[in-house]
């Protein structure tokens, strides 16, 4: 099964609103990185957050983790019809494995 | 800087047959790894390959096996292919070992087995 599960499944909004993503998790974790994809594409890296990080911040995006509930949050915010993607969680497991293990995914539709 | 190649982008196949896919990391980069992905499994991972040996293998048969050369290239190789092996295969590299740090993906080569 997989390690990481995100919520929604699919969002849709209007351009301006802000989008929020969800990712649970099972194990302990080394890190915790979130990546997005254009329809049919390659992944492109969004952020990442270690697991002594609560809070991360880079442009509109804003990511949490709380290891306790093993759970993370992905914020977008002023959302732009270009942000229409699918967007996943990818976690790296804390012990040895070196495995990545991606969730099924939020499919984002931004309304122009 | 380039970023990571994959080829070929798309390719048909047949039911028994065989495929090589290949991929060329960015420039510097030491690991390479390959991901399937399918509208009902997701992203999955198949394996890693660092410093030209396997460190990683997802939960995938024998018949998925590849290699890394000393340039970091690498390659996948799917014997006996079966209609469930359509997919979009990734390839991604990193600086180092991949639970370490960003992955930098190519587009991927789009499989179908006929």
């Amino acid at each position: 099964s997989q390690q990481g599960e995100e919520d929604p499944q699919a969002l849709s909004i209007q351009e301006g609103e802000n989008a929020t993503m969800n990712c649970s998790y099972k194990t302990s974790i080394n890190n915790l990185q979130w990546y997005r994809q254009n329809s049919g594409r390659g992944l492109v890296h969004l952020i990442l957050i270690r697991s002594n990080e609560r809070e991360k911040h880079s442009g509109r995006l804003r990511v949490t983790l709380d290891t306790s509930k093993k759970s993370s949050s992905l914020l977008i915010t002023a959302s732009r019809a270009a942000d229409t993607a699918s967007y996943f969680c990818a976690t790296a497991a804390g012990d040895s494995s070196y495995k990545l293990i991606f969730g099924s995914g939020t499919r984002l539709l931004v309304r122009p | 800087k380039a970023g990571v190649t994959q080829t070929p982008r798309y390719l048909i196949k047949t039911r028994g047959q065989q495929v090589t896919l290949s991929c060329s990391p960015i420039s510097g980069h030491r690991s390479v790894s390959w991901y399937q992905q399918t509208p009902g499994q997701g992203l999955q991972f198949l394996f890693e390959y660092f410093s030209e040996t396997q460190r990683n293998k997802g939960n995938f048969p024998g018949r998925f096996s590849g290699r890394q050369f000393s340039n970091s290239r690498s390659e996948m190789n799917v014997s006996t292919l079966e209609l469930g092996d359509s997919a979009l295969y990734l390839c991604a590299s990193s600086l180092n070992r991949i639970n370490t740090g960003e992955l930098f993906f190519g587009e991927g080569s789009r499989l179908t087995v006929l």
